[in-house]
């Protein structure tokens, strides 16, 4: 019973490419949800997906940045014309359901974007 | 806005020692407060996951404390080995919009030998 897969684990990327991270929820798991981890920070929430929904991207710079969940295959997360400040960890979290009272999300491994 | 701050930032103790991590957070209308563990290059493991109305939690040597009222959390960790060492999160689970987790910066912990 595999867990959430991150891949790839370490991506590099000149300014102005396009970035793809890809998230493989757990069996079963119906809803993803993708973090950003800057250096020397916390956490911080970017968007909410269900199988070809966007639930909620408040947390998702306006530009370059865009998330879907399609029906089949896996989360991904594309930034377009990357910048050194994209550099971080990302990651990717499932859930069976709608999270709701302590319910647990369960974390992939992420993937560390570094920006040249 | 809820907020959520983590001290020490850094931690180093010998084997053997009791340790406590802090946690605090602005808002107490949360669902829960849980703490996980970060190893460098992997994810996220949760260790220990209290609800708001209970006090405590325990896994083994780990004991994690809730105060809701004054928005603090303590997860206490006895008899540290050097395998206790990685970086410690707490976060919080907002009762308003439960699938966001915010999280504390951490708490790296080194127990050295």
């Amino acid at each position: 019973n595999a867990g959430v897969m991150q891949n790839p684990r370490h991506l590099v990327r000149r300014r102005g490419q396009e970035a793809r991270l890809r998230c493989s929820p757990m069996k079963g798991h119906s809803h993803v949800y993708w973090y950003r981890q800057l250096p020397e920070e916390g956490l911080k929430f970017m968007v909410y997906l269900q199988k070809e929904n966007i639930i909620d991207e408040s947390g998702m710079p306006k530009e370059r940045f865009s998330a879907e969940f399609p029906k089949e295959g896996p989360s991904i997360l594309r930034i377009q014309q990357v910048v050194r400040g994209d550099s971080a960890a990302y990651f990717c979290a499932s859930s069976p359901g709608a999270t709701g009272r302590n319910e647990k999300l369960f974390f992939g491994s992420g993937t560390q974007l570094s920006v040249l | 806005k809820q907020e959520v701050t983590q001290i020490p930032a850094a931690l180093s103790v010998p084997e053997g020692e009791n340790l406590v991590l802090n946690c605090s957070f602005t808002d107490s209308a949360i669902y829960n407060l849980q703490w996980f563990r970060q190893d460098p290059g992997k994810g996220l493991t949760s260790l220990l996951l209290i609800q708001s109305s209970q006090r405590e939690q325990t896994s083994g040597r780990l004991n994690a404390s809730l105060d809701k009222s004054s928005g603090r959390s303590t997860l206490y960790i006895a008899a540290s080995q050097p395998g206790d060492s990685a970086t410690y999160l707490c976060a919080v689970q907002r009762m308003d919009s439960s699938y966001k987790l915010i999280f504390g910066s951490g708490t790296r912990l080194l127990v050295r030998p």
